[in-house]
C-alpha cells in the first residue's frame, strides 16, 4: 500500500465549479499535512497546510481527519488558472521527511 | 520568501556522461537539502537527505555510488549523476529546509534527458 494515497483523475469540471479531492495516508504517526499545487513541468509550490480543525484561504479549505487517515481540498468557484496537480504531502517528524502522492490532475474548463 | 536556485534546468546528454546538478539556497543558510526524482506521471521520489559536512542518508534503493551528492556549504548541495543511462532520464528537484524538513522550499527542477 502507497503511504500517500490519491485518485489521479483527471477531473474535468467548468469554470465557476466547486471541486473536492481526498487524499488518504497510512503512517499513523504522520505529524504535519500539506497541499501543494504542481504545474506540468514544474516544482510543486505550497498551496497551504492541513489542520485538524480544517483551514480556509480564499477559495480553498482543506481538512483533515486524523482518525481516518484521510485529509481533504475543496475549491469553490474554480477558475482556468487552478488547472494543474493538486499533492497531498505528508510530514513523518521520525524521518524528517515530506512524502508526495501522486497528485490529482484539474483541468478546469470554459 | 525564501529562495531555491537550482541549475541547469534542462539537460540533453549522451549515454555515459556525467551530469551536475547545482542547488542553492539564495537568501537563507538551509540546514537540511532534499534531492527528488520525478518519473511522468508519478510522484516525487526522495532520492537522499544532505546536511552540510556530513554524508548523505540515501533512502533504499538508490544507489549512492550512482547519485553523488556533496553539500560542501549552508547554501549548496550538487547531485552528480555519474555515467547516465537512458533509464535516469528524469525530473530531479531539490528543496532546502530550515530546521526539520517540515517547510522545503523547491528549486525549479532539472529536466535530464539521456540519449
Amino acid at each position: 500500500r502507497k503511504e500517500v494515497e490519491q485518485d489521479p483523475g483527471p477531473f474535468n469540471v467548468p469554470e465557476g465549479a466547486t471541486v473536492a479531492f481526498n487524499c488518504t495516508y497510512s503512517n499513523s504517526a504522520s505529524q504535519s499535512f500539506f497541499w501543494y499545487r504542481q504545474d506540468c513541468r514544474k516544482e510543486p509550490k505550497l498551496l497551504m497546510s492541513v489542520y485538524s480543525s480544517g483551514n480556509e484561504d480564499g477559495r480553498f479549505t482543506a481538512q483533515l481527519n486524523r482518525a481516518s487517515q484521510y485529509i481533504s481540498l475543496l475549491i469553490r468557484d474554480s477558475k482556468l488558472s487552478d488547472s494543474a496537480t493538486y499533492l497531498c504531502v505528508v510530514y513523518t517528524g521520525g524521518g524528517n521527511k515530506l512524502t508526495f502522492g501522486t497528485g490529482t490532475q484539474l483541468k478546469v474548463e470554459l | 520568501g525564501a529562495v531555491v536556485s537550482q541549475h541547469p534546468s534542462r539537460v540533453i546528454c549522451k549515454s555515459g556522461t556525467s551530469v551536475k546538478i547545482e542547488c542553492r539556497s539564495l537568501d537563507f543558510q538551509a540546514t537540511t537539502m532534499f534531492w527528488y526524482r520525478q518519473f511522468p506521471k508519478q510522484s516525487l521520489m526522495l532520492m537522499a537527505t544532505s546536511n552540510e559536512g556530513s554524508k548523505a542518508t540515501y533512502e533504499q534503493g538508490v544507489e549512492k555510488d550512482k547519485f553523488l551528492i556533496n553539500h560542501a556549504s549552508l547554501t549548496l548541495s550538487t547531485l552528480t549523476v555519474t555515467s547516465a543511462h537512458p533509464e535516469d532520464s528524469s525530473f530531479y528537484i531539490c528543496s532546502a529546509a530550515l530546521g526539520t524538513g517540515q517547510i522545503q522550499y523547491f528549486g525549479a527542477g532539472t529536466r535530464l534527458s539521456v540519449l
